[in-house]
């Protein structure tokens, strides 16, 4: 059956690099999102997607992270200086009528 | 501002009790609701969803959840506890920009 996929399911870097993770949405969604959950914050949204157009990012620290769907089966988050208190695990979801379909998550590590 | 509230982020049950984690919300207009399911070291699944119609909705894994109105609840329940339903639960709405408002989770912990 159709899932969401997510590249790399496991992450562990040195700070300061940079982190690229990869989405591939359900065919035929066509909204996107990203959330970061911990655990003392829970699930965050950081941003989200329509028809490959950025709707709201305003979940993202501006400085460091930034999102992109360059076609309809890709989405990336990317990390760009990396930091300790990036380490978390990074869901991207497809949605279809409100229905949102998870990928299994990136957990990321910084050192 | 639309939010979650879930009431206990640990609930404990015995194998073969009844299961009840509580959700409220808050808003203005008639909501849509969701109940997610997550395993460990997974992402969430959908349990089921309100959006109109009736008020008892049924879902995966023997779970339902009744939206009541009055009470700005939307409350999940099964039951009969399994081991396996042991998980983390998120209850969510849909608000006005069309995002999807999850409340703080609650951990289901099922007694032998």
């Amino acid at each position: 059956d159709a899932r969401v996929t997510q590249t790399p399911r496991h992450k562990v870097t040195e700070m300061g690099q940079e982190v690229t993770m990869r989405c591939q949405p359900i065919l035929g969604h066509n909204t996107v999102f990203w959330y970061r959950q911990t655990m003392m914050q829970g699930l965050e949204l950081l941003a989200y997607f329509r028809n490959r157009a950025p709707l709201d990012d305003s979940g993202m620290p501006k400085d460091r992270f930034s999102a992109e769907m360059p076609d309809a089966t890709l989405a990336t988050l990317k990390i760009q200086p990396s930091e300790p208190r990036d380490s978390a695990v990074y869901f991207c979801a497809s949605a279809v009528s409100y229905e949102q379909y998870f990928g299994p998550g990136t957990r990321l590590t910084v050192t | 501002a639309q939010s979650v509230t879930q009431l206990g982020s640990h609930v404990s049950v015995s194998e073969g009790a009844l299961v009840l984690l509580r959700c409220n919300y808050s808003s203005s207009v008639p909501p849509y609701l969701f109940w997610y399911v997550q395993y460990p070291n997974q992402g969430l699944q959908l349990l089921l969803k309100y959006t109109t119609g009736a008020t008892l909705v049924k879902g995966i894994n023997g779970f339902e959840a009744e939206f009541k109105k009055s009470e700005t609840s939307f409350h999940l329940t099964k039951p009969s506890a399994h081991m396996s339903d042991a998980a983390e639960y998120f209850c969510a709405a849909l608000n006005r920009d069309d995002k999807i408002i999850f409340g703080k989770g609650t951990r289901l912990h099922i007694l032998p």
